[in-house]
């Protein structure tokens, strides 16, 4: 099975910053690399898909980039309705994994 | 639109069946395929299986021996089962739409709690 990685397990943020989060996979998983967010006692949500391909309806300060082994989500100026938990999950191959998430907080 | 509920039993005894069932509107489970994917109170996501719009099924190998994923597909309705429950079965249960490996909707989930 694909083991994603993500780090770090929780960011202090302020509002305005730029911030990355990052996900790495144990073997390559070409472009087939998305993004989730989930608010407490929420779904999660498709932020990005493909590694970099936005979804309609999500704020444009989310990004997305990297492939092969090695991806980074992007917040370019965190806002207070950012603070949740971020997933990354492959789908090049079965299982589809899911990294353990990345929790934003505020600092 | 696009919607999917998870509906089922909210409290399980251990070593029972937990039946869950997946109702889906706005698609077609013939062109779509269909995932389970679970989380424990406070922990991550973890993908159980799913079911494909040909009807083809595949599962976690971790809980392979326990799960069974079927369909009507003339109620639009995708069904989980999986036995022989224990506490660490306990969270919640999502359904969800997977478009190319991608998913793009997701149920609210069904709290499953496994105690006596």
């Amino acid at each position: 099975d694909v083991v994603l990685t993500q780090s770090p397990a929780t960011l202090s943020v302020t509002p305005g910053e730029r911030i990355s989060l990052s996900c790495r996979a144990s073997e390559s998983v070409d472009t087939y690399l998305h993004w989730y967010q989930q608010k407490p006692n929420e779904s999660p949500r498709l932020l990005i898909k493909y590694a970099s391909q936005s979804i309609s309806g999500i704020p444009s300060r989310f990004s997305g980039s990297g492939s092969g082994t090695d991806f980074t989500l992007s917040i370019n100026g965190v806002e207070l309705e950012d603070l949740s938990i971020y997933y990354c999950q492959q789908g090049n191959s079965l299982p589809h994994t899911f990294g353990a998430g990345t929790k934003l907080e505020l600092k | 639109q696009v919607q999917l509920k998870e509906s089922g039993p909210g409290l399980v005894q251990p070593s029972q069946t937990l039946s869950l069932t997946c109702t889906v509107s706005g698609f077609s489970l013939t062109s779509y395929n269909v995932h389970w994917v679970r989380q424990p109170p406070g922990k991550g996501l973890e993908w159980m299986g799913r079911m494909r719009y040909n009807g083809d099924t595949s599962y976690n190998s971790a809980l392979k021996s326990r799960l069974s994923i079927s369909r009507d597909t003339s109620k639009n309705q995708v069904f989980l089962k999986m036995n022989s429950l224990q506490t660490d079965d306990t969270g919640t249960y999502y359904c969800t739409r997977e478009v190319v490996t991608d998913f793009d909707y997701w149920g609210q989930g069904v709290m499953v709690t496994v105690s006596s």
